[in-house]
């Protein structure tokens, strides 16, 4: 069964740091570029971050451009998001996804189940 | 950035009747669109991508059409299961997604 777990989400204050994890099992991970997805309360969605399937191509919608970090481990085949100087803005519930062909610009058919960031002091 | 703009932003619909919804783009996405369907407290799932295409395991009364920036997800009889919030989502320049409809019993 193709599946994505995520984990890592949790309280943080305004300018903290967070590490969210995605383990992928059931595809062979390393062919396809994931993203990262969020869905602040009560909103709808908003892509986050994409990475190739090498890892070697990464992307980021201006709103976390310069604070977030995505990177891939394929070895492990989890996928990651550094979140550094956190803002109330960026609570939301975290969803990793995975592309239906590979490519960064791509449909997703595959969701994590979410993890929860909430910045409040 | 190609903003999606969804509309209606709700639609009552009685079940075994028919939904509308539309999806336009500020610019062209070719045929580069997919519809999502999201329930209370789960993630969302593909229902259609390339515009038209339906993926695994999502039944027939759903279907997709459009070109450019003018899409559409229709559902032809409304079955409990489908009232949700749906949202569209281009792929053609980055990735963007309108701000959804939400189907709600009539």
């Amino acid at each position: 069964e193709v599946q994505l777990v995520e984990s890592g989400g949790g309280l943080v204050q305004p300018g903290g740091s967070l590490r969210l994890s995605c383990a992928a099992s059931g595809f062979t991970f390393s062919n396809y570029a994931l993203s990262w997805v969020r869905q602040a309360p009560g909103k709808g969605l908003e892509w986050v971050s994409a990475i190739s399937g090498g890892g070697g191509s990464t992307f980021y919608a201006d709103s976390v451009k310069g604070r977030f970090t995505i990177s891939r481990d394929n070895s492990k085949s989890t996928l990651y998001l550094q979140m550094n100087s956190l803002r109330a803005e960026d609570t939301a519930l975290y969803y990793c996804a995975k592309t239906i062909v590979g490519t960064t610009e791509d449909a997703f058919d595959i969701w994590g189940q979410g993890t929860k960031v909430t910045v409040s002091s | 950035e190609i903003v999606m703009t969804q509309s209606p932003a709700t639609l009552s619909v009685s079940p075994g009747d028919r939904a509308t919804l539309s999806c336009r783009a500020s610019q062209s996405v070719s045929s580069h669109l997919a519809w999502y369907q999201q329930k209370p407290g789960q993630a969302p799932r593909l229902l259609i991508y390339g515009t038209s295409t339906r993926a695994t395991g999502i039944p027939a009364r759903f279907s997709g059409s459009g070109s450019g920036t003018e899409f559409t997800l229709t559902i032809s009889s409304l079955q409990s299961e489908d009232f949700a919030i749906y949202y569209c989502q281009q792929y053609n320049n980055w990735l963007t997604f309108g701000g959804g409809t939400k189907v709600e019993i009539k």
